[in-house]
């Protein structure tokens, strides 16, 4: 099963309106990224917080995390039209097999703002 | 900075074809990995190279492999194609944290290859 699971899995909203998404993970995690994915498209990286960070901030975006009860959410305020897109979460793990991190992806939040 | 360059972007083959995809990383990055994305899977992580070595490998059949070039540049190779194999394909790089792979920075993604297998 996914490592980073979102919710909600579709949201819609108008514009100005705030958009936010959850993540919820299973085990302890080096770092939590969000992501960005317009139609298909590439990722685009919005934001890192470290395991040691509790909330992080840039432009629109606020991000929390809270460990305890692993989870994070992301926060888009104002919403505009040019928001829409599918959000990722990517929980960072620490391999002990490997000895190596691995990034491991949420099925994602499809994000649907109407002008 | 040029970004991360995957080729080609959109390729159709049947069963049993194999197929071979490039991912060029941004300079300075040693760090590549690969995902594939589907539907009903979503993101799935199929391996990662740092200095043309695999640090990290998905749970993919053998099926699926790749390679690291000197310049960073990085392929993955699918043979014996199935249908469950399309999907887009697409390629990260990242400045590695330290060279024992502790912690993933921010990855860089190209625009994918979509693969469509017939």
């Amino acid at each position: 099963s996914q490592q980073g699971e979102e919710d909600p899995q579709a949201l819609s909203i108008q514009e100005g309106e705030n958009a936010t998404m959850n993540c919820s993970y299973k085990t302890s995690i080096n770092n939590l990224q969000w992501y960005r994915q317009n139609s298909g498209r590439g990722l685009v990286h919005l934001i890192l917080i470290r395991s040691n960070e509790r909330e992080k901030h840039s432009g629109r975006l606020r991000v929390t995390l809270d460990t305890s009860k692993k989870s994070s959410s992301l926060l888009i305020t104002a919403s505009r039209a040019a928001d829409t897109a599918s959000y990722f979460c990517a929980t960072d793990l620490y391999n002990m097999n490997s000895g190596y991190s691995t990034l491991t992806f949420g099925k994602g939040t499809m994000l649907l703002v109407s002008p | 900075k040029a970004g991360v360059t995957q080729t080609p972007r959109y390729l159709i083959k049947t069963r049993g074809q194999q197929v071979t995809l490039s991912c060029s990383p941004i300079s300075g990055h040693r760090s590549v990995s690969w995902y594939q994305q589907t539907p009903g899977q979503g993101l799935q992580f199929l391996f990662e190279y740092f200095s043309e070595t695999q640090r990290n490998k998905g749970n993919f059949p053998g099926r699926f492999s790749g390679r690291q070039f000197s310049n960073s540049r990085s392929e993955m190779n699918v043979s014996t194609l199935e249908l469950g194999d399309s999907a887009l394909y697409l390629c990260a790089s990242s400045l590695a944290a330290s060279p024992g792979g502790y912690s993933y920075n921010e990855q860089f993604f190209g625009p994918g290859t979509r693969l469509t297998v017939l």
